[in-house]
């Protein structure tokens, strides 16, 4: 069964980097083309999709994300990976990694990892 | 940009009672709708995709329907487990972006 597994700091300093990792249990990040997934919430609020990766590396990012984000994969550590620059409080959120879950017409994402929560504080 | 709406923002029942929740969408994109369930301190979780495909392991109590601009997630007869927040997630064919839906709140009346 597959499981994800999140992990990073758990307190970054504003205008700092966030970098975060996805380690994927019970299942290859290599294989066919579908995509996996970074998906944030904040305290309290609603999902946001944060951008999704290929395990070929090819990458997509939310609009509203795209200048500060970086997905980035290590298939040798079955591994993908967030960094997100230039944090502020608005970035603070419980932030989930997610597999793809495949479909004729693309993919969609489940299962997620328990999530972790970054708290961008000084 | 597609921006999705979700009514009612807090949907009040009982138990056994049926749940109906919408989602609307700014503009059309066919059916790349899917709807997810999450509870207090958990992930969410894939209940529908496609619009009305339920994942593995749903049961058939979860029902989605709809297509272009809206879409319907019906909860045949409530469970007390299926008291949680419900989100609808809408994906563009290409490039494959996202984009969340605000979530229903089902709570016990």
């Amino acid at each position: 069964q597959l499981q994800l597994q999140e992990s990073g700091p758990g307190l970054v300093k504003p205008s700092e980097t966030l970098s975060l990792t996805c380690t994927v249990s019970g299942g290859s990040i290599n294989g066919d083309s579908y995509y996996w997934g970074w998906i944030r919430q904040p305290p309290g609020k609603g999902l946001e999709w944060i951008g999704s990766m290929y395990y070929s590396g090819s990458t997509h990012y939310n609009p509203s994300l795209k200048s500060r984000v970086t997905i980035s994969v290590d298939t040798s550590k079955n591994q993908f990976s967030l960094k997100l620059s230039s944090v502020t409080a608005a970035d603070t959120a419980v932030y989930y990694c997610a597999s793809p879950y495949p479909v004729p017409t693309g993919n969609w994402f489940d299962p997620w990892g328990q999530g972790t929560l970054v708290t961008v504080s000084s | 940009e597609i921006v999705l709406t979700q009514s009612p923002a807090t949907l009040s029942l009982s138990p056994g009672e049926r749940a109906t929740l919408s989602c609307r969408a700014s503009q059309s994109f066919g059916s790349f709708l899917a709807w997810y369930q999450q509870k207090p301190g958990q992930a969410p979780r894939l209940l529908i995709y496609d619009a009305f495909n339920r994942a593995t392991g749903i049961p058939a109590r979860f029902s989605g329907s709809g297509s272009g601009t809206d879409f319907t997630l019906t909860i045949s007869s409530l469970e007390p487990e299926d008291f949680a927040v419900y989100y609808c997630l809408q994906r563009s064919n290409w490039p494959p972006l996202f984009t969340f839906g605000p979530g229903t709140k089902v709570d016990i009346k």
